[in-house]
């Protein structure tokens, strides 16, 4: 099992729907980032956040701590949000040191 | 704020030959920078963490004198591709951040493509 797991893998909505990704991990964690990867490749970090909800213009993310679960809404969703989502969280390596361990992604597209 | 750098943003290289990476924070001091790679389809897999002034610490099952990571100073980090081979071809990736906060900026990234 992985330590952090994504819903749905792929997500196809019509231009304007609502929609929601979610995030299951499965160790204490200090923070839970939100990624956005576009097909060229580059990644923009969206939200870091380690309790409550965030919003950012059109973009929401919920983290519920206790039940070790965070979620990233899109309202209004447009065809230039077609990408893929990653969650990720800080982990404790084999070393000793914290490092991002990332989902395994949501490939979003909207059609307009 | 908080830019990271990263150039090339695409190379193509022949087996057998070396590839530099340069990965830069460019409005921010960087302590930690980390080296991800990512192949089709797949997610970013943690290759290595470097500090500045001191060695990197490389993931299980990354060779070390393959991918050498060079952490010269607080903005610019280096990852070099050693006697690439074609299985190397990747997109590798950095990210960066200024200690303590949990925060990451990624870099763009760089496609490798070794022929």
């Amino acid at each position: 099992k992985n330590e952090v797991e994504q819903s749905p893998q792929n997500l196809t909505a019509q231009e304007g729907e609502f929609i929601t990704i979610n995030c299951s991990y499965s160790v204490g964690i200090s923070a839970l980032h939100w990624l956005q990867q576009h097909p060229g490749g580059g990644i923009v970090s969206l939200f870091m956040l380690s309790s409550g909800k965030k919003k950012h213009g059109r973009l929401i993310a919920t983290i519920n701590i206790q039940e070790k679960h965070s979620s990233l809404h899109i309202t209004a969703s447009h065809p230039r949000d077609s990408a893929v989502y990653i969650c990720a969280v800080p982990l404790i390596s084999n070393f000793g040191n914290e490092k991002l361990t990332f989902g395994t992604g949501t490939r979003l597209t909207i059609i307009p | 704020g908080a830019v990271v750098s990263q150039h090339p943003s695409w190379v193509i290289c022949k087996s057998g030959t070396s590839v530099k990476i340069e990965c830069r924070s460019l409005d921010f001091q960087a302590t930690t920078m980390f080296w991800y790679r990512q192949f089709p389809k797949q997610s970013l897999m943690l290759m290595a963490t470097s500090n500045e002034g001191s060695k990197a610490t490389y993931e299980q099952g990354v060779e070390k004198d393959k991918f050498l990571i060079n952490h010269a100073s607080l903005t610019l980090s280096t990852l070099t591709v050693t006697s690439a081979h074609p299985e190397d071809s990747s997109f590798y990736i950095c990210s960066a951040d200024t200690g303590g906060s949990y925060e990451q900026y990624f870099g763009p990234g760089t496609r490798l493509t070794v022929t």
